[in-house]
Order: structure tokens, then C-alpha cells, then sequence
């Protein structure tokens, strides 16, 4: 049964700062992982969709990566900025299901 | 613009008082599903559906229904509400079951039950 695990639970950092935030998962037979943001009070905005076939997917100052050997992916956010501060969700995908199993979060607080 | 909208966006209930909460996409997804988010628990998956008239248990299905009768609707019934159903509900879709597809998330509904 794949688990997905976000460490840490919070983070805060200054403005400006390159950061990165840490998913990992327990089956490597993953399908895809996709990174969400989650905004108080408001639904999930899809980030970045990484294939399991791809190393890494980049939007703008967001880079996320896949290592399914080590089962990890993470999510790289460069020059950051006080509207990025929301909670960011991972969630993978196994073959043969749509179902995304989620990891619990890690809240962004980015200080002016 | 495409989206997935539910409604309503917040309801307070009683216990026992049957209720929907209904969720439409405009995208032609054949792939609808429902997630309700606890603290501590994360997102959990409560149904789904790969296409009309084909829908299947998630992980949480106990005291929920669900139908999809038409494409764009996937409405999630609680036919009997309790206190334990209170959370924030959302609902995804997306382009195909098995596809290499985005889902995309509806903006929640945030449900207490009294």
C-alpha cells in the first residue's frame, strides 16, 4: 500500500530564499507524482506532473524531481516570495488506478 | 474556462438530514472522484467514477452514495449525515481512467454536521 510522507510540517523562511520541500513514497512502482498548492480556505492548484519515465518538470521558478529508486521527489522553488506562502501537497499515482494517495503537507510561511 | 465547480460551497447540517453536495466539470473528463481532507489524515479518497454509469469505491466510502448519470456531474450523497462526515470535501476529475492526465480539483465544500 503506498504511503507518502511530507517532511517537514511547516516551514519558514525568508523572502528571497531558494527552498526545497521533500516528498517521499513507499512504492517505487509509481505512475506519476504531482505537486499541489493548497491556499487557506481554498481548493487544491495543480503544480507540476512529473511521468514516471521523467526525472524532473520545471514552471517557472518551480522545479520538481523524481527518484523513484530512492522514492523521493522533490520540489524546488527558486528566488521565493511572500505569495508563495500556501501548504504544498504531493501525491502519487500507482499504475492501474486514478486514485492519488497524498502526503499530509508541508505549510510555507515566506517572511517579507 | 475550465473548471470543476461544486456547490454548495459551505453547509452546516443536522445529523440525519439527508443532503447533496453536487460537482460538475466542463472539461468532457470521462474521470470524476471525491476526496474529503481531515487534519492529521491528509486527503482521503471516498469514490470514484472512470465513466458514466461505471463507479467504484475509494478508501472512506462508508455513509456516502454516489451516481453519474450525465458526463459533467458526479454528485455525492449523504443519505443519513453524522457528526464524523464533518470535514472539507473536494472533487477532481480528469481527461481519462489510466491516461497520463493532470486531475484537477473542484474549490471544496466545507460540511459541518451538528
Amino acid at each position: 500500500k503506498q504511503e507518502v510522507t511530507q517532511i517537514p510540517a511547516a516551514l519558514s523562511v525568508p523572502e528571497g530564499e531558494n527552498l526545497v520541500l521533500n516528498c517521499s513514497f513507499t512504492d517505487s512502482a509509481i505512475y506519476n507524482l504531482q505537486w499541489f498548492r493548497q491556499d487557506p480556505g481554498k481548493g487544491l492548484t495543480s503544480l507540476l506532473l512529473i511521468q514516471s519515465s521523467q526525472r524532473e518538470q520545471t514552471s517557472g521558478r518551480l522545479n520538481a524531481s523524481l527518484d523513484k529508486s530512492s522514492g523521493r521527489s522533490t520540489l524546488y522553488i527558486a528566488a521565493s516570495q511572500p505569495g508563495d506562502s500556501a501548504t504544498y501537497l504531493c501525491a502519487g499515482r500507482q499504475g492501474g488506478s486514478e486514485k492519488l494517495v497524498f502526503g499530509k503537507g508541508t505549510k510555507l510561511t515566506v517572511n517579507p | 474556462e475550465a473548471q470543476v465547480t461544486q456547490n454548495p460551497r459551505y453547509l452546516i447540517t443536522v445529523t440525519g438530514k439527508k443532503l447533496t453536495v453536487t460537482c460538475s466539470q466542463n472539461m468532457n473528463h470521462e474521470y470524476m472522484s471525491w476526496y474529503r481532507q481531515d487534519p492529521g489524515l491528509g486527503l482521503r479518497q471516498i469514490y470514484y467514477s472512470m465513466n458514466v454509469e461505471v463507479t467504484d469505491k475509494g478508501d472512506v466510502p462508508e455513509g456516502y452514495k454516489v451516481s453519474r448519470k450525465e458526463k459533467r456531474n458526479f454528485p455525492l450523497i449523504l443519505e443519513s449525515p453524522s457528526p464524523n462526515q464533518t470535514s472539507l470535501y473536494f472533487c477532481a476529475s480528469s481527461l481519462a481512467y489510466g491516461g497520463l492526465n493532470t486531475q484537477y480539483f473542484g474549490p471544496g465544500t466545507r460540511l459541518t454536521v451538528l
